[in-house]
């Protein structure tokens, strides 16, 4: 089992719409967690970390759910400027590194 | 302001070509990463320098070593560069490890003829 296991994608959407991702980790004592969007030939940049109750920037939800070791990301009323690929990230544990997954690439048409 | 900067952002090399990437931040970070992206794959840990002390990720090739002479600079060496190490090599830094955001240079892509 990988480490950090993202929907595959590609996700094509309508502008306004609502659009959720999940991802999965396998280390049970992962404490920190976050959402990195990455545009195309770009760096990734931190959209938001996840916290255990859930947070809420703006049009962005994250949720963590430790019985079954997934976080979500939520996107509401979708702008095409959302179009990115985003990145989970998740700590590994036991040294502490932050291990990422592939990717969900999301794509937002007029 | 840019806060951690890469040079070069395109990098041209011959196989088995000795090649220095570089990485600078205004941060103060205590913690610099060097990662290896290919395409539509996730960015991979090659090593990190918590202060001086360096952790290496037990895959990472013996090929790949890194410096780091002060708390700003942090350099990617490869020895010789093989076709397989053609990527977008991405420099990250944090306050400390694990729970902190990571903050990333704009990479420095690298091809190997």
């Amino acid at each position: 089992r990988k480490e950090v296991e993202q929907d595959p994608g590609p996700f094509n959407v309508p502008e306004g719409a609502t659009v959720a991702f999940n991802c999965t980790y396998s280390n049970s004592a992962s404490q920190s967690f976050f959402w990195y969007r990455q545009d195309c030939r770009k760096e990734p940049k931190l959209l938001m970390s996840v916290y255990s109750s859930g947070n809420e920037d703006g049009r962005f939800t994250a949720q963590l759910n430790r019985a079954s070791q997934y976080i979500s990301l939520l996107i509401r009323d979708s702008k095409l400027s959302d179009s990115a690929t985003y990145l989970c990230v998740v700590n590994h544990g036991n040294n502490n590194d932050m291990r990422f997954g592939a990717g969900t690439r999301l794509t937002v048409k007029p | 302001d840019a806060m951690v900067i890469q040079n070069p952002r395109y990098q041209v090399t011959q196989f088995g070509k000795p090649v220095t990437l570089s990485c600078s931040q205004t941060l103060n970070h205590n913690v610099m990463y060097w990662y290896q992206q290919k395409s539509s794959q996730a960015p991979k840990l090659l090593f990190h320098y918590y202060d001086k002390d360096f952790n290496n990720e037990a895959d990472t090739p013996d090929n790949f070593q890194s410096r780091r002479p002060n708390t700003s600079f942090c350099f990617l060496d490869i020895r010789s560069p093989g076709l397989g190490d053609a990527a977008m090599y991405l420099c990250a830094t944090s306050r400390r490890l694990s729970t902190d955001t990571q903050y990333f240079g704009p990479g420095t892509r690298l091809t190997v003829l």
